[in-house]
């Protein structure tokens, strides 16, 4: 089974409609993140989340908003969709640093490629 | 803020050995991870440098210079399962998210 999950994997939607992607993960992970991926420019960071009651901006947060529903639950809102935001989306996971390494690998789910018309 | 710079696209044959380069710029640095991406699937976790000198781990190795700015992640006796997309990530200091190249495409040919 999965670690990291995302609903749906394909979406297409049109212009200004409300659009909600969804990431679980059974890793027990304290942290999640959201990226989107587009060619020629690489993973760029939109909301990350260290727990339930820390939420931060990333690079690209403009126009997407998220909520951490439980420990295992981080779920990306597209309030208004528009075509600029048609890409792969990404959910990533990770645990705190290891005592003396600071190493925090993350564990990212199998994306959701999302159309907007 | 921060740079950081990959070639585009690669090429190497079944069997060589090829050096992905990643030069970056950071405003503080605390790690750099290498990323394997095959087309459409997630990124997976390759190798993590935060000293300078080389990681081995079986047919993968990478090598941080903190002075220069520059790592490479090194790939021996390449196989065509190998041809993925490559990403650099640097982990910024006092910052727990990491910052991406956009990716180095390796193809392995016959």
């Amino acid at each position: 089974d999965a670690d990291v999950t995302q609903t749906p994997r394909n979406r297409i939607t049109k212009t200004g409609k409300r659009i909600m992607l969804e990431c679980s993960q059974t890793k027990g992970h304290d942290r999640m993140y959201w990226y989107r991926q587009d060619p020629g420019l690489g993973l760029r960071l939109i909301y990350y989340s260290f727990d339930v009651k820390d939420i931060n901006k990333g690079e690209i947060s403009d126009g997407y908003s998220v909520s951490r529903q439980a420990q295992a639950k981080f779920s990306l809102s597209l309030e208004s969709a528009i075509p600029n935001q048609t890409a792969l989306y990404f959910c990533a996971t990770s645990a705190p640093g290891l005592a003396g390494a600071g190493y925090n690998e993350q564990f990212f789910g199998p994306g959701t490629r999302l159309t907007v018309l | 803020g921060q740079n950081i710079d990959q070639p585009t696209e690669m090429t190497a044959t079944e069997g060589a050995i090829v050096q992905i380069n990643c030069t970056y710029q950071t405003s503080g640095f605390n790690g750099l991870f290498w990323y394997q991406q095959h087309a459409g699937e997630a990124p997976t976790f390759l190798s993590y440098n935060v000293l300078d000198g080389l990681e081995e781990k079986g047919r993968f190795s990478s090598f941080l210079s903190r002075s220069k700015g520059y790592s490479y992640l090194l790939l021996k006796e390449l196989q065509m399962k190998d041809s993925a997309s490559y990403l650099c990530a640097v982990r910024r200091t006092g910052a727990n998210n990491l910052f991406f190249g956009t990716g180095t495409r390796l193809t392995v040919i016959p």
